[in-house]
C-alpha cells in the first residue's frame, strides 16, 4: 500500500519567515495530494490540495509543489503569522479511483512572534 | 449547516465494555471513513465505506467493526475495547467524484 513520509516533525520559524514541509510517497499511481491543518483540539481542515496533472498551486500565502517523477510534494507558507501555528499533515490517495488517503505523521509548526 | 457530527465527543470506559461511536453527515455523501489519531503516528484509517452496505478495511481494522445501513450514518463499534484503543477518533465523509474529505469534530476515547 501507499506509504507517506513527512519531514520535519517539528519546525519553528520567526514570524514573517517562510516555512517548508516536505512529503514523499511510494505509490506512483497516487494522483491526489491534500494538506490539512489541525489546530490544538480541533479537527483537520483542508488548506490546499493538488492533483498529479499540476506541478504547483498557490492560494495567497500557501503554495504546494509536486514532483511526480521524484514522488515528493511540499507545502510552502510565506510571511508566517502566529495563527499559522498548528500541526500540518500531508496525504496521498491510492490512485486508480481509490478514495483512501494515507497520511504523513504530521509536522508541528510553531511561529514565534 | 453542512456538517459531520460525532457522538460522544469524550468517553472513558473500561476494558471489555462494548461501545459505539456514532457518525452522521447531512451532505448526502456516499463515502465515509473512520480514522484514529495517535501522537507521532498521524491519522490512520480504520474502515471506510463507499456507499450503503459497502464497507472495507483500512490500515488498522483490528478490534473494530462498522456498519452502513443508511447513507448518513456510519457507526464505529468496539465489541471489546482494550487500552491500546485509547485514541482520538475522527469520522470523515466525501462526495463521490470529488476529492475533499470533511472531518467530524473527533471523539476522544480512553479505555482503562
Amino acid at each position: 500500500g501507499e506509504n507517506v513520509e513527512q519531514h520535519p516533525s517539528t519546525l519553528s520559524v520567526q514570524e514573517g519567515d517562510s516555512a517548508v514541509i516536505k512529503c514523499t510517497y511510494s505509490d506512483s499511481a497516487s494522483n491526489y495530494f491534500p494538506w490539512y491543518k489541525q489546530e490544538l483540539g480541533k479537527r483537520p481542515q483542508l488548506i490546499i490540495d493538488i492533483r498529479s496533472n499540476v506541478g504547483e498551486k498557490k492560494d495567497q500565502r500557501i503554495a504546494v509543489t509536486l514532483n511526480k517523477t521524484a514522488k515528493h510534494f511540499s507545502l510552502h507558507i510565506t510571511e508566517t503569522q502566529p495563527e499559522d501555528s498548528a500541526v500540518y499533515f500531508c496525504a496521498a490517495d491510492s490512485g486508480a479511483g481509490s478514495y483512501q488517503l494515507t497520511f504523513g505523521k504530521g509536522t508541528k509548526l510553531s511561529v514565534i512572534p | 449547516e453542512a456538517q459531520v457530527t460525532q457522538n460522544p465527543r469524550y468517553l472513558i470506559t473500561v476494558t471489555g465494555k462494548k461501545l459505539t461511536v456514532t457518525c452522521s453527515q447531512n451532505m448526502n455523501h456516499e463515502y465515509m471513513s473512520w480514522y484514529r489519531q495517535d501522537p507521532g503516528l498521524g491519522l490512520r484509517q480504520i474502515y471506510y465505506s463507499m456507499n450503503v452496505e459497502v464497507t472495507d478495511k483500512g490500515d488498522v481494522p483490528e478490534g473494530y467493526k462498522v456498519s452502513r445501513k443508511e447513507k448518513r450514518n456510519f457507526p464505529l463499534i468496539l465489541e471489546s475495547p482494550s487500552p491500546n484503543q485509547t485514541s482520538l477518533y475522527f469520522c470523515a465523509s466525501k462526495r463521490t467524484g470529488l476529492n475533499q474529505q470533511f472531518f467530524g469534530p473527533g471523539t476522544r476515547l480512553t479505555v482503562l
